[in-house]
C-alpha cells in the first residue's frame, strides 16, 4: 500500500471548517484514499472513501487532485466533538490487500470554542 | 443494526497467560480483521480471516493465532503474554459484496502485569 503524509496536528475554531490535508504521491491506481478518526480510547470510525473522484457524505467532504497524489478532508463546520487523530489511508481495497489497513501517526486535531 | 461488536471490553493478565478476544462482526459481513494498538501508535494490522481461513497477516508472532466461526463470528488467541502485548485490540469487518467499507469494534483493552 502506498504511503501517506500528514500534518502531525492541527487546531480549528469551532464552527469553521477544518481541512485536513494528506499526501499520497506513490498511489496506485488502483487505490482508494480512505479516512477513520480516532477520539480517545475508542475504534477508529470511518468517515469516507474515495478512488477519484471528490466525495460527499453526511460527515465530511473529501477532494483529491486530479493526479491523485493528495488530498483533502473536510468537515464543514467543525464542533468540539470532532476532536480526535485523523488518519489518511491508500489501501488496495477489493484486491490483494483487501481488507487491510495500514495506518501511519494520523493528524491531531484539536477544535477549540 | 449492530455494528463490529467486541468482548471483553477490558481484561487483565499475568505475564505467561493466555488470552482470548471475541469479535462478531457487523450484519452482513463475512470477513474479520483483527489490530493491535499499542498506546501512542496507530493500530498494526495482526490478521484477516474469510471463509474460516486466516487470509492475509501482519508482522506477528505464531503466538497470536486465530478463529472464525461459521457465522462470521472470530476469536483472537494470544498465547504467552508478554508485557509488550499491552494494548487495544481492535476488530474490523468488512465484505467486498457491500462495497470497501471497514468498519471497527470499540476494541478490547489488554493489560498483561
Amino acid at each position: 500500500d502506498a504511503k501517506t503524509t500528514q500534518p502531525t496536528s492541527m487546531d480549528c475554531a469551532e464552527g469553521r471548517a477544518a481541512n485536513l490535508p494528506c499526501n499520497h504521491s506513490t498511489i496506485s491506481g488502483n487505490e482508494y484514499v480512505y479516512w477513520y478518526r480516532q477520539i480517545h480510547s475508542q475504534g477508529p470510525q470511518y468517515i469516507i472513501h474515495g478512488l477519484k473522484n471528490n466525495e460527499t457524505n453526511e460527515m465530511a467532504s473529501l477532494i483529491i487532485t486530479e493526479d491523485r497524489k493528495s488530498s483533502t478532508l473536510i468537515l464543514p463546520h467543525a464542533t468540539l466533538r470532532d476532536t480526535a487523530v485523523y488518519y489518511c489511508i491508500v489501501s488496495n481495497a477489493g484486491g490483494t490487500s483487501y481488507g487491510k489497513l495500514t495506518f501511519g501517526q494520523g493528524t491531531i486535531l484539536t477544535v477549540h470554542p | 443494526d449492530a455494528g463490529v461488536t467486541q468482548s471483553p471490553t477490558h481484561l487483565i493478565k499475568t505475564r505467561g497467560q493466555q488470552v482470548t478476544l471475541r469479535c462478531s462482526p457487523k450484519s452482513g459481513h463475512d470477513t474479520v480483521s483483527w489490530y493491535q494498538q499499542a498506546l501512542g501508535q496507530g493500530p498494526q494490522f495482526i490478521f484477516q480471516y474469510y471463509e474460516e481461513e486466516e487470509r492475509q497477516r501482519g508482522n506477528f508472532p505464531d503466538r497470536f493465532s486465530g478463529h472464525q466461526f461459521p457465522n462470521y463470528s472470530s476469536e483472537l488467541n494470544v498465547n504467552a503474554l508478554l508485557l509488550g502485548d499491552s494494548a487495544l485490540y481492535l476488530c474490523a469487518s468488512s465484505s467486498l459484496q457491500e462495497g470497501n467499507t471497514i468498519y471497527f469494534g470499540e476494541g478490547s483493552w489488554l493489560t498483561v502485569v
